[in-house]
Parts: C-alpha cells; sequence; structure tokens
C-alpha cells in the first residue's frame, strides 16, 4: 500500500515551453500533497505544499506563477514549470499523505528528472 | 527554526567494514519526528526508518542500526558489513513544525561502498 506514482519520470524541454509533472496516489486519497526540489549534489527542498481543492502554499524565495499547482482531485496533483529555462532544471519529487493529522507521514515518489535545453 | 545537519558530505569504505552516518538536528518542537531515506543513483527515495521523539529505543533492521539521542538532538545510523549496492546518497530529514508529513532534509552524505 501507500504507492505515489509520479509521470514522467524524465523530460526533456526546450527552453519557454510549459512541462507538467503529474503525482499520484494510487493506493490512498490523498489531502495534502507536497512538491520538492532538488538540484544536481544537493537536498531536497520543499517547494510547495498543495491540499485538495484549495490554493497552493509556496515556500518563500518559490515563485507561484512559475511552478502552477493543481491538487483537484484527492488522487493527483500537478506541477506546471511554466516558460522552462535552463535554471529550471532539476529533479522535482512529489510526497502524498492519506490523512491531515500531524503524525500521518508522507510517501515520496520515484521523481521527475527535468532538463531544459 | 529547524535544521538537519549531516556534517559527512562523502565517505568511503571497503566492502564488509562498518560505517556509521551522523545526523544532528535542531527543533523547538517537543514532538517530533524523524526519518533516513537513501537515494540511489535513480533518484528515487527509499524509505528506511521514521523515529517519533517520545521514543528513544534504538532500532535494528538486518544491517541497518539507528542510535537516537534526545540528549545530544543526534539520530546516527550504522550500516554493519557494508556491501557495495548500499552505495547511495543517505538523507536524514525532520518533520516541519511537529508534522511527519512535510520534511526538512539534511544535504546528504554520499556513500560510496568499494569491492
Amino acid at each position: 500500500g501507500a504507492v505515489v506514482s509520479q509521470h514522467p519520470s524524465r523530460v526533456i524541454c526546450k527552453s519557454g515551453t510549459s512541462v507538467k509533472i503529474e503525482c499520484r496516489s494510487l493506493d490512498f486519497q490523498a489531502t495534502t500533497m507536497f512538491w520538492y526540489r532538488q538540484f544536481p549534489k544537493q537536498s531536497l527542498m520543499l517547494m510547495a505544499t498543495s491540499n485538495e481543492g484549495s490554493k497552493a502554499t509556496y515556500e518563500q524565495g518559490v515563485e507561484k506563477d512559475k511552478f502552477l499547482i493543481n491538487h483537484a482531485s484527492l488522487t493527483l496533483s500537478t506541477l506546471t514549470v511554466t516558460s522552462a529555462h535552463p535554471e529550471d532544471s532539476s529533479f522535482y519529487i512529489c510526497s502524498a499523505s492519506p490523512g491531515r493529522t500531524g503524525n500521518t507521514e508522507a510517501f515520496f515518489g520515484q521523481g521527475t528528472r527535468l532538463t531544459v535545453v | 527554526a529547524q535544521k538537519v545537519t549531516q556534517a559527512q558530505t562523502e565517505i568511503s569504505v571497503v566492502e564488509k567494514e562498518d560505517v556509521t552516518l551522523d545526523c544532528v538536528y535542531e527543533t523547538r518542537d517537543t514532538t517530533y519526528y524523524l526519518f533516513w531515506y537513501k537515494q540511489p543513483p535513480s533518484g528515487e527515495l527509499v524509505f528506511l526508518i521514521r523515529r517519533n521523539s517520545f521514543d528513544e529505543q534504538n532500532e535494528i533492521s538486518g544491517r541497518y542500526s539507528w542510535n537516537f539521542q534526545k540528549s545530544t538532538s543526534s539520530f546516527n545510523f550504522t550500516i554493519t558489513a557494508s556491501q557495495v549496492v548500499d552505495s547511495a546518497v543517505y538523507f536524514c530529514a525532520l518533520g516541519f513544525s511537529g508534522s511527519a508529513r512535510q520534511l526538512t532534509f539534511g544535504s546528504g552524505t554520499q556513500l560510496t561502498v568499494l569491492p
């Protein structure tokens, strides 16, 4: 149980285009999903928290207009990198949590490696 | 403020050696959650352990063991008789503001096990 699927696993896009990354909870309903970003050889940094049916909460320094998050259903959250540039190239990974209480942990997807050329 | 420090950036050992990865954390929460994850070159995060702040019992799982000491705010991870397949980046993480869902990660330790 507690499987989170992220798609695509790898994507290469041209500078200026937008790319959408999907995060799905396969066997549970995820009231909350989290998006992290990892630059090469660095740690994971939380970008935003998305709650089903409401606007995402972005961490300081994350451009909400560049990284659009939609959590329209209890099993799917999407991250759209708009007008991507080479500096957006990174590893993006989501996590999903089945509960609303603090002691409910989140489960990670496989990650998406984005390369902007 | 929350912080997780993994002072060891890279560690290299020869197969069958024991190795300990250090993790020191800072939090003002009285209830908190600590995690260890393994990240192989493919990138996915492999969950290893979760520990609650009110449970200081050490844990052993096969070749893996964890030493949680609240007095020193440390949560160290030991691999006994290391194997080449253990080569990966290991992250220690702390649940944000008493949550187990939203995590603050350490900078990671790259472990290389040589044959």
